[in-house]
């Protein structure tokens, strides 16, 4: 599995877009970049995730970079509910869950 | 999108015991569950993967006996804590792919069930 680095925390202030790194130097050149979230006491929820192009959806977008050793999930306007730890996952059949970034937002 | 349910959401029991956690799948088939197991303060570890019809693999370090799972049919996984211990505390996680949306490896997590062994 490719190892992933995300900060273990950040602060966004509520309505303004946050920007969460990962690196995953070590990806391999058929697995997906997928992002999950946590909240407290709850199931993972899915998030987004690509391959090697840039991806949106309601929730958030995926920024992919070219060489694909990193990528950055794009919330982009943080509310309260955006509260959670989120997962950079790269990986295919089974996912292997880091620490992830536990964001904070600021009312 | 996919839902997944857990029963029970929580449980104590004695230690000695055992306990059985159910993982449906609502709305959809789901040939592959996962289930996961997360301490406090920690990150969910994969404990096995769960096929219909076929027996579970597990993951390393994971004791087949002690953690028993059953996939009969297409959305329902169990998976029984036999002969539970204080050390098997801990917050059990499935979660079940859709062959039929979303990505192809896209998985639908339940809400958990937080199992308190005394």
């Amino acid at each position: 599995d490719a190892k992933t680095t995300q900060p273990n925390s950040m602060e966004s202030n509520e309505e303004e877009p946050v920007h969460l790194p990962c690196n995953h130097s070590t990806i391999s050149g058929t697995d997906y970049i997928h992002w999950y979230r946590q909240l407290p006491s709850q199931g993972p929820e899915y998030v987004i995730h690509g391959l090697t192009s840039n991806v949106n959806n309601r929730m958030a977008s995926l920024a992919i970079a070219e060489d694909r050793k990193s990528s950055t999930l794009i919330l982009h306007r943080a509310t309260l509910r955006d509260a959670a730890v989120y997962y950079c996952i790269p990986g295919s059949y089974q996912l292997t869950f880091g620490k992830g970034t536990k964001l904070s937002v600021i009312p | 999108g996919a839902v997944v349910s857990q029963h029970p959401s929580r449980v104590i029991c004695k230690s000695g015991t055992s306990v059985k956690i159910e993982c449906r799948s609502l709305d959809f088939q789901a040939t592959t569950m996962f289930w996961y197991r997360q301490f406090p303060k920690q990150s969910l570890m994969l404990m096995a993967t769960s096929n219909e019809g076929s027996k579970a693999t597990y993951e390393q370090g994971v004791e087949k006996d002690k953690f028993l799972i059953n996939h009969a049919s297409l959305t329902l996984s169990t998976l029984t804590v036999t002969s539970a211990h204080p050390e098997d505390s801990s917050f059990y996680i499935c979660s079940a792919r859709d062959p039929d949306s979303g990505g192809p490896y896209e998985q639908y997590f339940g809400p958990g069930t937080r199992l308190t062994v005394t």
